[in-house]
């Protein structure tokens, strides 16, 4: 199962866009790259995946490279209440249950 | 309300006491899953179902059982044998066991003394 590989901790500015990066690059041609962000002490909250085209929802866009080996989570105007979290992951079609979380990156939204 | 739901939030148990976490969800998934988290660190996976009365192991399941005999539940039973049980417990369930977005529950802090 492909692993991927975040930095541990980003900083962004209240109002700018947050632009976090994953690495995957053991990726299989069935994996889907799915992005989750926790806040402390709660359950984690879905907000985005794609398979190979780029996608953007009410949330953030999801930009994916040409060869699906990384990837780029965008928060276009962040707030102080997108301080949380993030996990990157893969995750089959075919084997749903082997999803890894990672330790994720710690983004902290600053005033 | 339509949702995924853990209880109790907080836990306390003394150690070599079995102890069971309740998981329910009323949004008609197939799959449900059970994670663990410790201080710090990211999910891992001790069990998952992807249909009733069957599951499997994830990559921890050591010292941990589940049973799936009605769709909307998925408890897990933290044993004796699971030699630190202490952490935060995240149920989570989805449409089918294919890539479809898994909705978590708030979670149980279980603290074994």
């Amino acid at each position: 199962d492909a692993k991927t590989t975040q930095p541990t901790s980003m900083d962004c500015a209240e109002g700018r866009a947050a632009n976090l990066p994953c690495n995957h690059s053991t990726i299989s041609g069935n994996e889907y790259v799915y992005w989750y962000r926790q806040i402390h002490s709660q359950g984690p909250q879905y907000i985005i995946h794609g398979l190979k085209n780029n996608e953007t929802n009410e949330m953030a866009s999801l930009i994916i490279t040409e060869d699906r080996k990384s990837s780029t989570l965008i928060l276009p105007h962040a707030t102080l209440r997108d301080t949380a979290v993030y996990y990157c992951i893969v995750r089959s079609n075919t084997n749903a249950g082997k999803s890894t979380f990672g330790d994720g990156t710690t983004l902290t939204v600053k005033p | 309300d339509g949702g995924i739901t853990q209880s109790p939030k907080y836990l306390f148990r003394k150690e070599g006491q079995n102890v069971t976490l309740s998981c329910e969800q009323n949004l008609n998934h197939d799959a449900m899953y059970w994670y663990r988290q410790d201080p710090g660190q990211g999910l891992r996976l001790i069990y998952y179902s992807q249909i009733v009365n069957d599951f499997q192991k994830g990559d921890i399941a050591e010292g941990y059982s589940v049973s799936r005999e009605k769709k909307e539940s998925f408890p897990l039973t933290v044993t004796s044998a699971q030699k630190n049980p202490t952490a935060f417990y995240l149920c989570a369930s989805s449409y089918s066991g294919g890539p479809d977005t898994q909705y978590f529950g708030p979670g149980t802090r279980l603290t074994v003394l």
